[in-house]
């Protein structure tokens, strides 16, 4: 029971290095979100999607990109790497939208930009 | 918009001894609010969610919350607390996305739950 996994666990950029972070799930999820996490904070919502080939930005979109070709994978992609995307990033879906809907999250991925 | 206050940043108990987290919203209108907990270097896990069925709410690993609209609060308890216990505790309320119109998680700062043996 896979749920949703996300790769790399860990990576060191440097600045102005460009990396996807890759996410799929495997419950047929039609929602899936991107949230980063910065040290002793709570989530912000960087990306999600309502469905394949449908994406809009959350929060804090900025300097990120996202595409949605398939139901299963969501990968979130980081250009010209900046030190203040140094943070913990998580995956997650949900059946639909959080009304009412549990979010699955993936284990993080671990970005440090130096 | 629904929006909510974890009015502890940090709760410290003895292992055996009940828990306490102290979530309060601020909408009369509250459609659902769920409880999610990070345990260290992990991904977060629903906890328990309400979603207007039941104010008396059972989660996972003997946790349980009640929504009462007198007191606009939605606290999580559980009896005795364990080591396993310990972890980042955070009171979510979903929130509607004007542009989609779909609902979306907002994650404040949570509460970091410290367990003593």
């Amino acid at each position: 029971n896979a749920g949703v996994t996300q790769t790399p666990k860990f990576r060191i950029l440097k600045i102005g290095q460009s990396m996807t972070l890759q996410c799929a799930q495997d419950m047929n999820h039609n929602y899936m979100y991107w949230y980063r996490q910065d040290p002793g904070m709570g989530l912000k919502l960087i990306y999600y999607s309502v469905g394949a080939g449908i994406t809009d930005k959350g929060e804090v979109p900025n300097g990120y990109n996202v595409s949605r070709s398939t139901t299963e994978d969501f990968p979130l992609r980081l250009e010209l790497a900046a030190p203040s995307q140094t943070s913990v990033y998580f995956c997650a879906s949900s059946p639909q939208g959080a009304l009412g809907n549990t979010i699955y999250f993936g284990e993080g991925s671990w970005l440090t930009v130096v | 918009a629904q929006s909510v206050t974890q009015l502890d940043s940090h709760v410290s108990v003895s292992e055996g001894t009940p828990v306490l987290l102290r979530c309060n919203y601020s909408s009369s209108y509250s459609p659902s609010l769920f409880w999610y907990v990070q345990h260290p270097n992990k991904g977060l896990q629903l906890l328990l969610k309400y979603t207007s069925a039941a104010t008396l709410v059972k989660g996972i690993n003997g946790f349980e919350a009640e929504f009462k609209k007198s007191e606009t609060s939605f606290h999580l308890t559980k009896p005795s607390a364990h080591m396993s216990d310990a972890a980042e505790y955070f009171c979510v309320p979903p929130r509607r996305d004007s542009g989609a119109g779909s609902y979306q998680l907002t994650f404040g700062k949570g509460t970091k739950l410290s367990v003593i043996p």
